[in-house]
């Protein structure tokens, strides 16, 4: 039963370009959120998709967008970097359905914005 | 908005040791709480959790009680191993803001030596 996985492990963009990181969610499961985990914090949450939509957003700029596919995966894009968006970005599933259902997440895309 | 507390570390012990992480949180209606665990190289993995007062959550030998007069839910183990050594994050889920959305307090390193 494979777990949440996301692609790449690393990357390296510049300032102002744009980046797509990618997600596969547990098998079985319908919601993808990200979350951004800057070096020695917590994660924060960014969106949340479920049936193709965002459901939910946090505190990010509209530089943050996304996409989910029918077949649940989902992506991550930022536009026009900054600095400040180099952190460990973390994709995490679950079922929409069950309250409560704890997210899976997985190991994380470590992008640095030089 | 919602927040979460936890102690911050490192913490170190020695194997045997008794563990307590402690952990506050604001919310605005009646949260959910847990505990994640991130094992260095992996990903977040839910540890335990509670969904109202007094419930106490337990998983490979770690405890935390649900307190809602203190707004707290402190982790406890009572023998520490060195393959506890991780980062502990304390979270919670808000219905007011969509069980989805965890809120993430800033991690607690610990570190246990033989």
């Amino acid at each position: 039963d494979a777990g949440v996985t996301q692609s790449p492990t690393h990357l390296i963009k510049t300032r102002g370009q744009q980046v797509t990181l990618r997600c596969s969610p547990k098998s079985g499961h319908d919601t993808v959120s990200w979350y951004q985990q800057a070096l020695g914090q917590g994660p924060q949450f960014i969106f949340q998709y479920y049936e193709e939509e965002e459901r939910q957003r946090g505190n990010f700029p509209d530089r943050f967008s996304g996409h989910q596919f029918p077949n649940y995966s989902s992506e991550l894009n930022v536009n026009a970097l900054l600095l400040g968006d180099s952190a460990l970005y973390l994709c995490a599933s679950s079922f929409w359905t069950a309250d409560n259902s704890p997210l899976h997440f997985g190991n994380g895309t470590r992008l640095t914005v030089t | 908005g919602d927040s979460v507390t936890q102690m911050e570390g490192p913490v170190t012990l020695s194997e045997e040791a008794f563990l307590t992480i402690n952990c506050t949180y604001t919310a605005t209606g009646y949260p959910s709480l847990f505990w994640y665990v991130q094992y260095p190289g992996e990903g977040l993995q839910l540890l335990l959790k509670a969904t109202k007062a007094d419930d106490k959550g337990s998983n490979k030998g770690f405890e935390a009680t649900y307190r809602k007069e203190t707004t707290s839910f402190h982790l406890e183990k009572g023998s520490v191993q060195v393959s506890d050594s991780a980062v502990y994050f304390c979270a919670l889920s808000d219905p007011t803001g969509g069980y989805q959305k965890v809120t993430f307090g800033t991690g607690t390193k610990l570190q246990v030596i033989p």
